[in-house]
């Protein structure tokens, strides 16, 4: 079974951009949550999608969206992008949701100059 | 709120030696309890959980006990080996609080010299 996979594993992206980054969850899964992973806040929840449905949403500013698709693929976005943005994005999903065990991807890492 | 105290390391040990990481959370109610590894250049991957209090869970000869009296779920291994080296991090789920999603702790990178 192919496991969570997320593109693109890099990036490099400006002040004021935007990003969209992708997700493919393993097959069968349903929820699909995202975290940021910064060497001094360490991992923090994003958000959850289960069913194409914002179930749950950590503390950010609304320049952090995304959304799932009927195949629960997801993507999330960040609009005007600052430094602070640059971290590891990780993605997870699982069967149910928060409480089951969750597989998560190897990341994309966002580098904001 | 949810939070979840652990060594930050780095912690170095020697191959076969005994590994302690401590893990400590604050929770309301009942959350269940994981470890998760991070291999370099990797996503995380769980190694272990519990449900409940007193669960012990166990992997690849890692193992955690759920303590709720002492709110403690530290990691264990009676032999390490360099392949172990990694950063491991302690999370916890509130059943019911589904609006943090997995709380983390900062992870403790280990690192196992030959």
């Amino acid at each position: 079974k192919a496991g969570v996979t997320q593109t693109p594993r890099y990036l490099i992206k400006t002040r004021g951009q935007q990003v969209t980054l992708s997700c493919s969850p393993i097959s069968g899964h349903r929820s699909v949550s995202w975290y940021q992973q910064t060497p001094g806040q360490g991992l923090q929840f994003l958000f959850e999608y289960f069913s194409e449905t914002q179930r749950n949403k950590g503390n950010f500013p609304g320049r952090f969206s995304g959304r799932q698709f009927s195949n629960s693929r997801s993507e999330m976005n960040v609009s005007t992008l600052e430094l602070g943005d640059s971290a590891l994005y990780l993605c997870a999903s699982s069967l149910v949701g928060q409480g089951h065990e969750q597989y998560f991807g190897p990341g994309t890492r966002l580098t904001v100059t | 709120g949810n939070s979840v105290t652990q060594m930050e390391g780095p912690v170095t040990l020697s191959e076969e030696a005994f590994l302690t990481i401590n893990c400590t959370y604050t929770a309301t109610g009942y959350p269940s309890l994981f470890w998760y590894v991070q291999y370099p250049g990797e996503g995380l991957q769980l190694l272990l959980k519990a449900t409940k209090a007193d669960d012990k869970g166990s992997n690849k000869g890692f193992e955690a006990t759920y303590r709720k009296e002492t709110t403690s779920f530290h990691l264990e291994k009676g032999s390490v080996q360099v392949s172990d080296s990694a950063v491991y991090f302690c999370a916890l789920h509130r059943i019911g609080g589904g609006a943090d999603g997995l709380t983390f702790g900062k992870g403790t990178h280990l690192i196992i010299q030959p």
